[in-house]
């Protein structure tokens, strides 16, 4: 099974600055990752398809980057209501689908 | 508006069997493939079961082929999850997604299994 390491378990950041999240597969994916945001008590929700594919309703302040390994969701400036955990997910083993443990983004 | 809406949930003993219900909405139910992902009480996000659109194609991980059964009502615009065996391990929050190929673009809200005696 291909593992996802988030990295790191929580990240701390004011309001403002710019954050990544890290996601780093056991083997190459090619660009075969998703990220979702999940806020307290709410379901997850897609924010980038394909390692950097927008998605339609999700602010423009959010941006994924890398292929292979290594992969990086980016928040520009980060927002009060970014609070939330992070995942990534990946689709290259299809149907075997599998997530990362997650990233917890909290307010300084 | 794309809804999900999960019920089914509950208390249920190890050993015994339950079945999830999704209610869909605000879209064309039977062209899409629907999956059911799990979460659990240390919020891992686990994908439990894969239905393709017109329900003849189903996928589960290894690890659940045999206990859990994905299955669609087109007609009804309803998705399910038939659970047996069930073990403590599977205590989690159930959510129904639609999948778009290999990712999920709408999720539910959930419902909750609770496996103890």
């Amino acid at each position: 099974d291909i593992l996802l390491t988030q990295s790191p378990a929580i990240l701390s950041v004011s309001p403002g600055e710019r954050v990544s999240f890290s996601c780093r597969a056991s083997q190459n994916i090619g660009t075969s990752i998703h990220w979702y945001q999940q806020r307290t008590n709410g379901s997850p929700r897609l924010l980038i398809k394909y390692a950097s594919e927008s998605i339609s309703g999700i602010p423009s302040r959010f941006s994924g980057s890398g292929s292979g390994t290594d992969f990086t969701l980016s928040i520009n400036s980060v927002e009060s209501e970014d609070i939330a955990d992070y995942y990534c997910q990946q689709s290259n083993s299809w149907p075997t689908l599998t997530f990362g443990a997650g990233t917890k983004l909290e307010l300084k | 508006e794309v809804k999900l809406v999960e019920s089914g949930g509950g208390l249920v003993q190890p050993g015994g069997s339950l079945k999830l219900s999704c209610a869909a909405s605000g879209f064309t139910f039977s062209s899409y493939t629907m999956s059911w992902v799990r979460q659990t009480p240390e919020k891992r996000l686990e994908w439990v079961a894969y239905i393709s659109n017109g329900g003849g194609s189903t996928y589960y991980p290894d690890t659940l082929k045999g206990r859990f059964i994905i299955s669609r009502d087109n007609a009804k615009n309803t998705l399910y999850l038939q659970m047996s065996s069930l073990k403590s391990e599977d205590t989690a929050m159930y959510y129904c997604a639609r999948s778009v190929v290999a990712h999920f673009d709408y999720w539910g809200q959930g419902t909750t299994l609770t496996v103890s005696s």
